[in-house]
């Protein structure tokens, strides 16, 4: 079945410090990839998105790295500072198939980041 | 402009109770989407409207959950009678309309149900 899971659960980093965390998933049939970040008592915010015909998106201070042949999203963060600290998702869509609308999301990872 | 609102943030029901959750989508949004996170778990789709009409109700676990929404606007998600699995907090999520999934979906804050 389909399934997004992450690497780590949980990343510490320095303010300044570059991030990085990982996601894997399993459905080949999947073509639109998502990150959200998530902040306490609110609910997931997009931060950048990429299609499967891409490796590579970047965005204000992230970059998404998509890895077809292994089934892996990276979602980088240059200097990350004490405001980046959340739970980040990585999501995965079958844009083209019936369910379209459905994300199917990863368990998520807590980023902290220390002054 | 307004961002997806949920309401209520919070409820709290003793097992066999009925809930109903209220969404409501940014203006002009006819795709609702309906999203819940349990304990320990990752968040799991349950279902998509186009305007009134449900495109994929795949993600709804049984037919204690139902899902409306009537006019295209708002939608309401019931759950009747509650168990004590179905706590956690549901997010209701919306979308521009394409055809396709390759519009961003905008996440309200959530509904954190507690059943007792």
């Amino acid at each position: 079945g389909e399934s997004v899971g992450l690497h780590l659960p949980t990343l510490s980093v320095q303010e300044g410090d570059n991030s990085i965390i990982n996601c894997a998933y399993s459905n080949s049939a999947s073509d639109y990839f998502i990150w959200y970040k998530q902040e306490s008592g609110k609910g997931p915010q997009f931060i950048i998105d990429i299609r499967s015909n891409m490796d590579k998106r970047q965005g204000q201070r992230v970059t998404v790295l998509l890895n077809k042949t292994v089934k892996h999203l990276s979602l980088q963060i240059a200097a990350t500072q004490p405001g980046d600290s959340a739970v980040y998702f990585c999501a995965e869509n079958n844009a083209g198939g019936t369910s379209y609308g459905k994300l199917t999301f990863g368990q998520g990872t807590i980023l902290t980041v220390h002054p | 402009e307004a961002g997806v609102t949920q309401f209520p943030s919070h409820s709290v029901i003793e097992k066999g109770q009925t809930v109903t959750l209220r969404c409501d989508p940014i203006s002009g949004h006819d795709n609702l989407y309906w999203y819940r996170r349990v304990m320990g778990k990752e968040i799991k789709f349950l279902l998509h409207f186009v305007k009134e009409s449900k495109q994929d109700e795949s993600g709804m676990p049984n037919n204690r959950f139902l899902a409306e929404r009537t006019g295209g606007t708002y939608s309401t998600l019931k759950v009747q009678p509650a168990e004590l699995e179905d706590s956690g907090v549901y997010f209701c999520a919306s979308s521009q309309d394409s055809g396709t999934g390759l519009y961003e979906q905008y996440f309200g804050p959530g509904t954190r149900l507690t059943v007792t």
